[in-house]
């Protein structure tokens, strides 16, 4: 089955340094991406929609300055936490979506658990 | 527009007996349908999924879930729970296809007691 990998696994940066999180798809490509984030014992809320060679699409309240995304290659976008700070500490998780016969499933990388001090 | 709106935040069930976690959804069209298991600390794994073809879904790990149109809603079942079911499990919409972006439930966590 379609895999998608996240790096890292886990981060722990300075208030005001920038994090990078990779999400890669291993055996497919994937022209979009998606990023979310999970706060503890809360669901995913999307942050954006990654589209490989055009800018993303931000969800409303998600400041794009803040958290840019690349999507480089047909099997890589990266999220990059600009100027972290404490209220940025999150689980951030990058979903893409892989063709299962007649419809799409989405595929889900293991997460990246930010811990900004 | 569309959501998901799970019922329960929290289900406790003794080994051995059924499950059932309920999810409600919106769609002004046809939607897709899923539900995700989440382990602690882990990424989300796909248990099964309506895309407008049976409405009746099994899934892995003995899960099963009915589309039901006329009520909206998307239930999760399983006859007989087991400790390793213990998780969060989320209900999930989007557009037919399922290519789009997903809209997520708040979630249901089990507790499996023995």
């Amino acid at each position: 089955g379609a895999v998608v990998s996240q790096h890292p696994s886990w981060v722990i940066c300075k208030s005001g340094t920038s994090v990078k999180i990779e999400c890669r798809s291993l055996d497919f490509q994937a022209t979009t991406m998606f990023w979310y984030r999970q706060f503890p014992k809360q669901s995913l809320m999307l942050m954006a929609t990654s589209n490989e060679g055009s800018k993303a699409t931000y969800e409303q309240g998600v400041e794009k300055d803040k958290f840019l995304i690349n999507h480089a290659s047909l099997t890589l976008s990266t999220l990059t936490v600009t100027s972290a700070h404490p209220e940025d500490s999150s689980f951030y998780i990058c979903s893409a979506p892989y063709r299962a016969g007649n419809s799409y499933e989405q595929y889900f990388g293991p997460g990246t658990r930010l811990t900004v001090t | 527009a569309q959501s998901v709106t799970q019922l329960d935040s929290h289900v406790s069930v003794s080994e051995g007996t059924p499950v059932l976690l309920r999810c409600n959804y919106s769609s002004s069209y046809s939607p897709s349908l899923f539900w995700y298991v989440q382990h602690p600390n882990k990424g989300l794994q796909l248990l099964l999924k309506y895309t407008s073809a049976a409405t009746l879904v099994k899934g892995i790990n003995g899960f099963e879930a009915e589309f039901k149109k006329s009520e909206t809603s998307f239930h999760l079942t399983k006859p007989s729970a087991h400790m390793s079911d213990a998780a969060e499990y989320f209900c999930v919409v989007t557009n037919s296809g399922g290519y789009n972006k997903l809209i997520f439930g708040a979630g249901t966590r089990l507790a499996v007691h023995p």
